[in-house]
């Protein structure tokens, strides 16, 4: 299995501009959960899909950002318009359910200048 | 808040010797975990604890639950060098959303 895949891995970008991160999760997982990482904050949860249905999305930090799950095996995080405070690592995770195990993509580091 | 939070925030130990990290959360939980992150990497899991089981190993791994004083404990014997890593806990309760805490920074000197 080629695990959690996420792309880009790096994505610099200008304030304003949009920006979507993408994430493939495991083949069979029904949960897919979106985490922002920086020094200051550490490792918050976004949203959480369960079945491709959106679950817990208080997370997420405020209207410019968007995530949708159009199917079992896609995912996307969208920032619109970005700014430079989004500055941080993106990751992916699944799991077989959404009590055990998270299988954590490579991440996607995100520089808003 | 369910989140767990380690301790310490860092730990630098040469070589051979024991790494103990700790975790303590404030609420019941049904499980938790433990991942290693290493620098620039996603999160790997390492080993899941439930809330009826006391200690668990894993090869040079192992972790107790005291639910009692709602902690836990990592410990890794005979570190390597290739354990530096950043290492978290997560704690899953009724939310069934494991929350995690800030990390503990492990340096293993060789």
């Amino acid at each position: 299995d080629a695990g959690v895949i996420q792309s880009p891995r790096h994505e610099v970008t200008e304030m304003g501009q949009e920006v979507t991160l993408r994430c493939k999760p495991i083949s069979g997982h029904n949960s897919l959960f979106w985490y922002r990482q920086t020094m200051m904050r550490g490792l918050e949860l976004l949203i959480y899909f369960n079945n491709n249905v959106p679950i817990d999305d208080s997370g997420m930090p405020e209207d410019r950002f968007s995530a949708k799950m159009p199917n079992a095996s896609f995912s996307t995080l969208k920032i619109q318009p970005s700014e430079p405070r989004d500055s941080a690592v993106y990751f992916c995770a699944s799991s077989l359910t959404g009590q055990e195990t998270q299988y954590f993509g490579p991440g996607t580091r995100l520089l808003v200048l | 808040s369910q989140q767990g939070e380690e301790d310490p925030q860092a730990l630098s130990i040469q070589e051979g010797e024991n790494a103990t990290m700790n975790c303590s959360y404030k609420t019941s939980i049904n499980n938790l975990q433990w991942y290693r992150q290493n620098s620039g990497r996603g999160l790997v899991h390492l080993i899941l604890i439930r809330s009826n089981e006391r200690e668990k190993h894993s090869g040079r791994l192992r972790v107790t639950l005291d639910t009692s004083k709602k902690s836990s404990s990592l410990l890794i014997t005979a570190s390597r060098a290739a354990d530096t890593a950043s290492y978290f806990c997560a704690t899953e309760g009724g939310s069934y959303i494991p929350t995690f805490g800030r990390g503990t920074s492990l340096i293993v000197h060789p």
